[in-house]
């Protein structure tokens, strides 16, 4: 069966800060891969997706940006943190095109001070 | 991708059928109606999803009217455990097959 994991679960930064969040998915090969933020009370946004290795797509200009090293293997990541940037990150992946689901992780809950 | 309307809010009595309502007006002929749910502080949970035809499984029944300006997501025995944020999307099977989410219904089941 599929699993798809995140680290860390929660995470506290100063202003400035860089960042780098993971995001691993196992038992599926080429997957697509997706980034979502979610602020507090709020929908989630849409911020990268990937459709195979080094392939990244950004939805929304900010100062984040997407790697995708390996198959399985997606990243999150900032030069320099803005308080706005905190929220509740998830990570998802789906199978290719067509009518298919996406499937969430546990998510990572960023905290900017 | 066309864009969503749900209620903010909506309760419902423990055992009674939860109706979910959701317009999708501009949607266009390929594109899928899919319903996720979010229980606080956790990742969005797959639902069910269609397209034309309505659809069951054994979390939900998916009703889409005839001309696909909207869909109601229905729950029949709501329980505790389904109190959630609930998000209707509408999305094209294509490349990257993205999801956008609106703010969502956030549904109370009540004892």
């Amino acid at each position: 069966s599929q699993t798809i994991h995140q680290w860390p679960a929660t995470l506290v930064q100063p202003v400035g800060s860089p960042l780098s969040l993971e995001c691993t998915v196992e038992g599926t090969s080429n997957p697509n891969l997706y980034w979502y933020r979610q602020a507090a009370g709020r929908g989630l946004q849409l911020l990268f997706y990937s459709v195979g290795i080094g392939q990244i797509s950004s939805e929304v200009p900010q100062n984040l940006s997407a790697s995708r090293p390996q198959d399985r293997q997606f990243i999150l990541s900032s030069k320099k943190l803005l308080l706005s940037d905190s929220g509740f990150y998830l990570c998802a992946w789906g199978y290719g095109i067509g009518d298919n689901e996406q499937f969430f992780g546990p998510g990572t809950r960023l905290t900017v001070l | 991708d066309a864009k969503t309307t749900q209620p903010p809010s909506m309760d419902c009595a423990e055992g009674r059928a939860a109706n979910l309502p959701c317009n999708h007006s501009t949607i266009s002929g390929n594109e899928y109606v899919y319903w996720y749910r979010q229980i606080h502080s956790q990742g969005p949970q797959y639902i069910i999803h269609g397209l034309k035809n309505n659809e069951t499984n054994e979390m939900a029944s998916l009703i889409i009217t005839e001309d696909r300006k909207s869909s109601t997501l229905i729950l029949p025995h709501a329980t505790l455990r389904d109190t959630a944020v609930y998000y209707c999307i509408a999305s094209l099977g294509n490349t990257g097959n993205q999801f956008y989410f609106g703010t969502g219904t956030s549904l109370t089941v009540i004892p």
